[in-house]
């Protein structure tokens, strides 16, 4: 199986600062991946799909980057409703697998 | 409006059995495969695996392989996760999800349509 890293598990940012998370995968999987958000008790959302195309919906202060093993997911002026569980996916091969998630608190 | 709609919250005993299910609209659910992710308490999200409706082609995450079986039902648009015997390690909460963002069909497209879970609580 393809695992998958993300840092920091937990970080807290004031309002309209610029946040980055990484999320490493464990051999390269081109651009095959896919950001998450997730509140408590909702689903998950997409947010970023192929590593870095914004899915219809998402506030363009959201921004995904990275191929081969090294991704980044950048929000780049923070809002309040961004506080939530933020996990990467790979989908290049079976089994699919996540990230183990980045807390976000909103300081 | 496409929609992904859940069966409700269950409190079982360990050995029990369950079957939960998933009910596709607003598309034609034959034409999407559907995933199933459980989501553990304080854990990340896992894939165990997914279905075709169209003719119940299944993938199993090696992880769940015999622990737990996907069906479907593609003549009311509904996919289904179960368990024979439940463990308290089976609590959690299990979502099912549509690979469609692309409309490619396939199972490697982005998890586009979730639904909204369905909380498993296993206690004696």
């Amino acid at each position: 199986d393809i695992q998958m890293t993300q840092s920091p598990s937990s970080l807290a940012a004031s309002v309209g600062d610029r946040v980055t998370i990484t999320c490493q995968a464990s051999q390269d999987i081109s651009t095959a991946l896919n950001w998450f958000q997730q509140k408590p008790g909702k689903a998950p959302m997409l947010l970023i799909y192929d590593a870095s195309q914004l899915q219809t919906g998402v506030p363009p202060r959201f921004s995904g980057s990275g191929s081969g093993t090294h991704f980044t997911l950048t929000i780049s002026s923070l809002q309040p409703e961004d506080a939530a569980t933020y996990s990467c996916q790979q989908s290049d091969l079976l089994p699919l697998t996540f990230g183990p998630g980045t807390l976000l608190h909103i300081k | 409006e496409v929609r992904l709609v859940q069966s409700g919250a269950e409190v079982k005993k360990p050995g029990e059995s369950l079957k939960i299910s998933c009910q596709g609209s607003g598309y034609t659910f034959t034409d999407f495969w559907v995933a199933w992710v459980r989501h553990l308490p304080g854990k990340g999200l896992e894939w165990m695996g997914i279905i075709y409706p169209d003719d119940s082609d299944t993938r199993y995450n090696p992880s769940f392989k015999g622990q737990v079986t996907l069906s479907a039902d593609k003549t009311i648009s509904a996919a289904y996760l179960q368990w024979s015997s439940l463990q308290v390690s089976d609590a959690g909460t299990y979502y099912c999800a549509r690979p469609g963002r692309s409309g490619s069909g396939s199972y490697y497209d982005a998890l586009d349509i979730w639904g909204q879970g369905t909380m498993v609580t296993v206690s004696s």
